[in-house]
């Protein structure tokens, strides 16, 4: 059982672009969780969703970050119009339905210069 | 307004001592938490849990104690070996299922 997948590992952006991330989760798992870790900092919690439903979103920033999970496919955290603050790891979990052990992937680095 | 604080950025432990890692929560509804290992450039890894009705669950070397009138918990590691060398995350819930709310990690480094 392959384990969450996320795609790419590392992504390279300059200020302005669209940066697009990818998260397969657990074979079986209808929930995924994304979370950001800046540099020399703790996870911090974005979104949750599940199947074609964004079920908290109370740690997405206001503006040009948004989250999807659709019915066939990878969930996708999409970040607008990039700037140097959003360089950080992002980090994709999933779960089981009503399973509290959230299995994480090896993240997305994402720099922007 | 940081909900779970480990306090001790790093810590440093022998081989075959005893590690211990401590995690403070000020949100009472908090009703699981959950322990994880990171090493640089993986995500997290879970590895122990413990549910606010217990104050105690053991896994191997591993064994998370849980305070709630303190609102404290702690995980230890007994025997402490070399590879347990890593980033511990302590991670809380009040609602199963939902969004983890992290410290901001302790590193552990285990000296031969």
């Amino acid at each position: 059982n392959a384990g969450v997948m996320q795609n790419p590992r590392h992504l390279v952006r300059r200020r302005g672009q669209e940066a697009r991330l990818r998260c397969s989760p657990m074979k079986g798992h209808s929930h995924v969780y994304w979370y950001r870790q800046l540099p020399e900092e703790g996870l911090k919690f974005m979104v949750y969703l599940q199947k074609e439903n964004i079920i908290d979103e109370s740690g997405m920033p206001k503006e040009r970050f948004s989250a999807e999970f659709p019915k066939e496919g990878p969930s996708i955290l999409r970040i607008q119009q990039v700037v140097r603050g959003d360089s950080a790891a992002y980090f994709c979990a999933s779960s089981p339905l009503g399973n509290t052990e959230a299995f994480f992937g090896q993240g997305t680095r994402l720099t922007v210069v | 307004d940081q909900q779970v604080k480990q306090n001790s950025p790093s810590l440093s432990v022998q081989e075959g001592r005893i590690s211990i890692l401590n995690c403070d929560y000020t949100n009472s509804m908090f009703d699981y938490f959950l322990w994880y290992k990171k090493y640089p450039a993986e995500g997290p890894t879970f590895l122990i849990s413990i549910s606010s009705i217990k104050d105690k669950n053991e896994d191997g070397r591993f064994t998370v104690f849980l305070n709630k009138s303190a609102k404290h918990l702690s995980l230890h590691i007994v025997p402490s070996q070399p590879g347990d060398s890593a980033v511990y995350f302590c991670a809380a819930l009040y609602n199963q299922g939902g969004k983890l709310i992290f410290g901001q990690g302790t590193e552990l480094s285990v000296k031969p």
